[in-house]
């Protein structure tokens, strides 16, 4: 079974501090891994994904096998930063279940 | 640019009624899910389908069917409402060979 974990429900930081969403998952395969973001009154979208390797509004996430992470990161929050995070991982192959974990709400603090 | 739509947007439904809920993609992508968001439990998968025709339990399905008879639609019906499935629904739809899925704007439901 496929599962995400993302301890925390809750983060505060304030402006210009580093901030760190954690997410670990569990998965016999290999996974594809993206967070997704929800703000205020806006629909899911997403974020970035692993394969990509890419830097989007600052934050970036680095796959972690060995430790099964993907935490996502980001040098300096800004309050527009301020959303719902979402860590998802894809089974792929024949199942192509989108497995989410159960969000991380992130205040930047002015 | 519609996307990924969902039909009603609230609804208040008392116990032991049925309804359906649509979503209708229009980027003739062939994963759609449903999923239901509830606080402190996230986003938790209800039912999919990998194609026209095809569809698949998801983590919390009991209490739901789907049907997905058109590609670009998915609906999700509630044979008999119960308190507990007052939530949030959402439907999101992926392209084959796509790795990122599109999310609908949600459907708030409360059940009394």
């Amino acid at each position: 079974a496929q599962r995400v974990t993302q301890p925390e429900k809750l983060l505060s930081v304030f402006k210009g501090a580093p901030v760190e969403l954690k997410c670990n998952y569990s998965y016999s395969g290999s996974p594809e891994l993206f967070w997704y973001v929800q703000y205020s009154r806006q629909r899911l979208q997403l974020l970035l994904r692993h394969i990509s390797r890419e830097s989007i509004k600052g934050f970036t996430a680095d796959l972690n096998k060995g430790e099964t992470s993907f935490h996502l990161k980001k040098p300096f929050a800004q309050e527009e930063d301020s959303a719902m995070y979402y860590c998802a991982l894809d089974s792929g192959g024949s199942n192509y279940k989108l497995t989410f974990g159960k969000g991380t709400l992130l205040t930047v603090n002015p | 640019n519609a996307g990924v739509t969902q039909t009603p947007k609230f609804r208040v439904l008392k116990t032991g009624q049925s309804m359906t809920l649509l979503c209708a993609q229009d980027m003739n992508h062939e994963y759609m899910y449903w999923y239901r968001q509830d606080p402190g439990m996230g986003l938790r998968l209800i039912h999919y389908s990998v194609g026209e025709g095809t569809t698949a339990k998801g983590e919390v399905p009991d209490g739901y069917n789907v049907s997905r008879l058109k590609k670009q639609n998915f609906l999700l019906g509630l044979e008999s409402a119960a308190p507990s499935q007052t939530s949030v629904y959402f439907c999101a739809s992926r392209g084959m060979g796509s790795t990122e899925a599109f999310f609908g704007q949600g459907t708030r439901l409360t059940v009394v």
